[in-house]
């Protein structure tokens, strides 16, 4: 059964960089034609996908975040990690992983880490 | 982009109504159209793919149809647990996707 996990800091300064890693159980990241994504919800409001890595390797940006956004993989940990530079009080929210199939819809999250952007 | 809009942006219906979600997008996406629920403090969960198939595990009284630009998401009979957000996806862009903003659905 395929299960995702969320890990990284709570808290990241104005400016920073915010990193966050998934942990991926019950499938092998590179074994299987997945977009391995992430996916966003500031406090109150809707979802926002921010960029998937596709088990090749390849790597996909939401246009409004590409410029400081970097999603990159350890197979050797079977997990993938998101970067996102240059934070400001906006990139607030609960961030959460979750794979794809081709057809692009996501069946299975994470369980989700809020991620608070304050001084 | 593709551009979503979703109505009613919230709604407020009794235990057995039947309750209607509209989505719609602002260029064809076919049938590339998801509906998923989401509760306070939970990640979302996927209750219709591809515009009008069930999602395994989820009860039969939610249905989903539509193409092109304008898909619904229809509960026959609304039960205490399914009061929620509920938000469309489109995956024509894939991997690139939009959500949709949301529809609240509250107790009457």
């Amino acid at each position: 059964q395929l299960q995702l996990q969320e890990s990284g800091p709570g808290l990241v300064k104005p400016s920073e960089t915010l990193s966050l890693t998934c942990t991926v159980s019950g499938d092998s990241i590179n074994g299987s034609p997945y977009y391995w994504g992430w996916i966003r919800q500031p406090p109150g409001k809707g979802l926002e996908w921010i960029g998937s890595l596709y088990y090749s390797g390849n790597t996909y940006y939401n246009s409004s975040l590409e410029s400081r956004v970097s999603i990159s993989v350890d197979t050797s940990k079977n997990q993938f990690s998101l970067k996102l530079t240059s934070v400001t009080a906006a990139d607030t929210a609960v961030y959460y992983c979750a794979p794809a199939p081709v057809t692009g819809y996501y069946p299975v999250w994470g369980q989700g880490i809020l991620v608070t952007v304050s001084s | 982009d593709v551009q979503m809009t979703q109505s009613p942006s919230s709604l407020s219906a009794s235990v057995g109504d039947r309750v209607t979600i509209t989505c719609r997008t602002s260029q064809t996406v076919s049938s590339n159209l998801n509906w998923y629920q989401q509760k306070p403090g939970k990640a979302p969960k996927l209750l219709i793919y591809t515009a009008s198939n069930l999602q395994t595990g989820v009860p039969s009284r939610f249905s989903g149809s539509g193409s092109a630009t304008h898909f619904t998401l229809t509960i026959s009979s609304l039960q205490p647990e399914d009061f929620a957000t509920y938000y469309c996806q489109q995956s024509y862009s894939t991997p690139g996707s939009t959500f949709g903003p949301g529809t609240k659905v509250e107790i009457k």
